[in-house]
């Protein structure tokens, strides 16, 4: 089993509609939770992290925390053609550095 | 250009040949990491730096890749006798004394072996 889990897609939605991306994760000692986008032949970049379960809300991105699930979501909302691209989830074990799963492609439908 | 920096932004080298990579993470980090990404994965971790002391390295890490970061500041990641197998983006990233925040990654460096 893979310390984190995610749907390599590729999710396909259509402009502005509600994307729903999902992460498991199978060490429940996890403490630290991350979203990064990273655009095709770039670097991923930080846009959401979460510490506690519930919802954390920023601007257009909710990140929603699961704990006794050992489940992570990205909710984005009013997608634009802007956001298609790959969605990192990034968990902190509190062993060494963070650990990613492979990242689920999302395109956004004009 | 207060980012984390990485050079070269490509390098093509030939089987058997040494490569070397350098990071400059932002000033005020004082942990930097170094993955490596493979197409239609996410990165993997390969080592860390706590200042200037390498606190863990994977298993990923074979005993010809190595990773220095003197006096705490830059790091360089190198890879001797390199394979075809090593073709990667190799990223660099650093964060604050706790991975609580997240990193910031440079913009990697593409590795082509041939």
């Amino acid at each position: 089993q893979k310390e984190v889990e995610q749907n390599s897609g590729p999710l396909s939605v259509p402009e502005g509609a509600i994307a729903s991306l999902n992460c498991t994760y199978s060490d429940r000692g996890s403490q630290s939770f991350f979203w990064y986008r990273q655009y095709s032949g770039k670097s991923p970049e930080l846009i959401m992290s979460i510490y506690s379960n519930g919802d954390k809300e920023d601007g257009r991105f909710t990140a929603q925390l699961n704990k006794a699930s050992q489940y992570v979501s990205l909710l984005i909302r009013d997608s634009q053609p802007s956001d298609s691209a790959t969605y990192l989830c990034a968990v902190d074990t509190g062993r060494r550095a963070l650990t990613f799963g492979s990242g689920t492609r999302l395109q956004v439908q004009p | 250009d207060t980012g984390v920096s990485q050079d070269p932004r490509h390098k093509i080298t030939k089987r058997g040949q040494n490569v070397t990579f350098r990071c400059d993470p932002i000033s005020e980090h004082n942990r930097l990491y170094w993955y490596r990404q493979t197409l239609g994965q996410g990165p993997e971790f390969l080592t860390y730096f706590q200042n200037e002391a390498q606190l863990e390295k994977s298993r990923l890490l074979s005993d010809r890749f190595s990773a220095e970061r003197p006096k705490g500041s830059f790091s360089t990641l190198e890879i001797q006798r390199t394979e075809q197998g090593d073709s990667a983006m190799y990223l660099c990233a650093s964060s604050f004394p706790t991975d609580s925040y997240g990193y910031t990654f440079g913009s990697g460096t593409r590795l082509t072996v041939v």
